[in-house]
């Protein structure tokens, strides 16, 4: 099975800080990555699919980059709707998911 | 517009079994099947299998192997997940979401299942 790890586990920032989590695969899944943001009670929200497409109607302040085993969100101006928790999603060989990054104001 | 609508929180005995619905529309239902996630309490995401809703074709995770079964119907464009021998650390809220293939990002999810089991 291909692991992903992620990190930090926790990140703390503030309003208009640029936020990066980095998502590593234990062997290369080219660009077949994706990332979601998950906020407490709800389900989770696809932002970026293929490494680096973001999805319909998702803030142009979220970007995503890599591919092989490394990867990296990034949040260039962070705003008071992007505290959540953040997960990666392989796709290269079924699914397998990141632990997950709190982003929490600091 | 897409929705998956799931069927409400059930409580469980230990050993009991627990079916979950996911009631689709918006789309051509054969055009995507379900993934479901779990998400036990204060943790992560976790993959439990992905149905075709095509050929009704199915791929499991290793660890839920012969314990769960998913199904899809399409003469009500729902998906059903079905887990047996419940234990406690079964307990999660339970997502569907639409997926391409049993390999393949997740672009609408529905609201998540609690399924408590306790004694």
């Amino acid at each position: 099975d291909i692991q992903m790890t992620q990190s930090p586990s926790t990140l703390s920032a503030s309003v208009g800080d640029r936020v990066t989590i980095t998502c590593r695969a234990s062997e290369s899944i080219n660009a077949w990555l994706a990332w979601y943001q998950q906020k407490p009670g709800k389900a989770p929200k696809l932002l970026i699919y293929k490494a680096s497409t973001l999805e319909n109607e998702v803030p142009s302040r979220f970007s995503g980059s890599g591919s092989g085993t490394e990867f990296t969100l990034t949040i260039s101006s962070l705003q008071p709707d992007d505290f959540a928790t953040y997960f990666c999603q392989q796709y290269f060989s079924y699914v397998t998911f990141g632990q997950g990054t709190k982003v929490e104001s600091k | 517009q897409v929705q998956l609508v799931q069927s409400g929180a059930e409580v469980k005995k230990p050993g009991a079994s627990v079916k979950v619905s996911c009631k689709a529309s918006g789309y051509i239902f054969t055009s995507y099947g379900f993934t479901w996630v779990r998400q036990a309490p204060g943790q992560g995401l976790e993959w439990m299998g992905y149905i075709s809703t095509e050929n009704g074709r199915t791929s499991y995770a290793d660890r839920f192997q012969g314990r769960v079964t998913m199904t899809a119907d399409t003469s009500t464009t729902t998906g059903n997940m079905e887990l047996r021998s419940l234990r406690s650390d079964d307990t999660a809220v339970y997502y569907c979401a639409r997926a391409r293939y049993s390999g393949s990002y997740l672009d609408f999810w529905g609201q998540g299942t609690l399924v408590t089991v306790s004694s």
